[in-house]
């Protein structure tokens, strides 16, 4: 199985700042990568997909970049509904994997 | 508008068998191209994908459930269920429903479910 590891784990930010968050595949995954939002009590969203496609509806404070094994989820002028947990995805093979998460908090 | 919904038991005893099943509106489940998948999310933990089912019926899932975990759809309902036997207090999580973004195995999941809480204890 590919294993997925974000960094950090959880990192804090301010209104208006600015967030980067690494996830590395074990593997390369070319660009078979996803990154999911959520909120607490609330199902994932889909955010961006094949590394830096946004998904429709996805402000444009949110892009990725990256191929390969290392990827990057940048958030530019955070607003209040992004302090949340971001989840990166692998769907190069299966079983589908996700990486352990990092915490965006105040 | 296509949405999911889970539901399912709540709390189960341990070797007792699980079913869940996801309503989907807005979308048949058995139209050509959609492939449809269920995930769970451990207390406080990440989240693992369990399998997915295509349009056609046919399934994949992840190895280490393999022998446990039915995924199959109904099309007079509109619905698709995951049977899990012999659960156990590992199996407690919250469970999602998902659409998969594309049909064909490479796909990200763009539209889940509520989510249910499912809790196994004695």
């Amino acid at each position: 199985d590919i294993q997925m590891t974000q960094s950090p784990s959880t990192l804090s930010a301010s209104v208006g700042g600015l967030v980067t968050i690494t996830c590395r595949a074990s593997q390369t995954i070319n660009t078979w990568l996803a990154w999911y939002q959520q909120s607490p009590g609330r199902a994932p969203k889909l955010l961006i997909y094949k590394a830096s496609i946004l998904e429709v509806g996805v402000p444009s404070r949110f892009s990725g970049s990256g191929s390969g094994t290392e990827f990057t989820l940048t958030i530019t002028s955070l607003q209040p509904d992004d302090f949340a947990t971001y989840y990166c995805q692998q769907y190069n093979s299966s079983p589908w994997t996700f990486g352990q998460g990092t915490k965006v908090e105040v | 508008q296509v949405q999911l919904q889970e539901s399912g038991p709540g709390l189960l005893k341990p070797s007792q068998t699980l079913f869940l099943s996801c309503t989907v509106s807005g979308a048949s489940v058995s139209k050509t191209g959609f492939s449809w998948s269920w995930i769970r999310q451990h207390p406080q933990k990440g989240l693992e994908w369990i399998g997915t089912v295509y349009y056609s019926g046919t399934t994949y899932y992840e190895a280490s459930l393999k022998s446990r975990a039915t995924i199959y759809i109904d099309r007079s309902l509109n619905q698709f269920f995951l049977r899990l036997t012999s659960v156990t207090a590992a199996d407690t999580a919250v469970y999602y429903c998902a659409k998969d973004r594309f049909f064909g195995g490479n796909s990200p999941f763009d539209l889940w479910g509520q989510g249910t809480l499912v809790t196994v204890s004695s």
